[in-house]
């Protein structure tokens, strides 16, 4: 099945930029998402890229794509401590994700904001 | 709409007993999604309605494990003879039926097999 793998915990400091890092096997995959958990709350969408893309930008947020590299990355600039979460890549389309629109997840980040 | 909702928040159950879970979807996504989340991972796909039928099964739903969403609308999933492994959370989406829609989570059900 789908490998997709992401480091698990990332320290920074409030107003720096944070990186987000996922690597995947599965190149076919038409949409790659970041989502948001936090605490004792659901899965929040943050973003999304098409697969036919290399960078989207949304305000604080910079999605990249290295397709060759099958690299995905979620920058957030002058990160805040409201955003110390757990951050979750995740695809759907291709061979896993299919007509159904399931997602296929990575193993998720830890994101600690310093104040 | 106030998003998905799922019920219980918390279910704490001996093993060998049988447990229900509700989700109700945004209401007009005609799909709906289970997902298992155990502790440090991600979410893993369970199964996938589309109205109410059925249309996708995981291998990590065994036998014990049942689904339905008998009017298109809210679904429940019935975990037969729980396991200490089945202990996670079980989260719900729902999307409109659409390529690459959003998909909307509800907070999730969490499993404490004891």
């Amino acid at each position: 099945g789908e490998d997709v793998e992401q480091s698990l915990f990332l320290s920074v400091r409030e107003g720096d930029s944070s990186v987000i890092n996922c690597t995947y096997t599965d190149s076919s995959s038409t949409y790659l998402y970041w989502y948001k958990q936090e605490p004792g709350a659901g899965l929040q969408l943050l973003t999304y890229i098409f697969s036919n893309m290399d960078m989207k930008q949304d305000q604080r947020l910079t999605v990249l794509l290295n397709k060759k590299d099958k690299h995905l990355s979620l920058r957030i600039a002058d990160t805040q401590t409201g955003d110390s979460a757990i951050y979750f890549c995740a695809f759907s389309g291709g061979n896993y994700g299919g007509a159904t629109n399931k997602l296929i997840f990575g193993t998720g980040t830890l994101l600690a904001v310093q104040p | 709409d106030t998003g998905v909702s799922q019920n219980p928040r918390h279910k704490i159950t001996k093993r060998g007993q049988n447990v229900t879970f509700r989700c109700d979807p945004i209401s007009e996504h005609n799909r709906l999604y289970w997902y298992r989340q155990t502790l440090g991972q991600g979410p893993e796909f369970l199964t996938y309605f589309q109205n109410e039928a059925q249309l996708e099964k995981s291998r990590l739903l065994s036998d014990r494990f049942s689904a339905e969403r008998p009017k298109g609308s809210f679904s429940t999933l019935e975990i037969q003879r729980t396991e200490q492994g089945d202990s996670a959370m079980y989260l719900c989406a729902s999307s409109l039926d659409r390529v690459g829609t959003e998909a909307f989570f509800g907070q999730g059900t969490r499993l404490t097999v004891v």
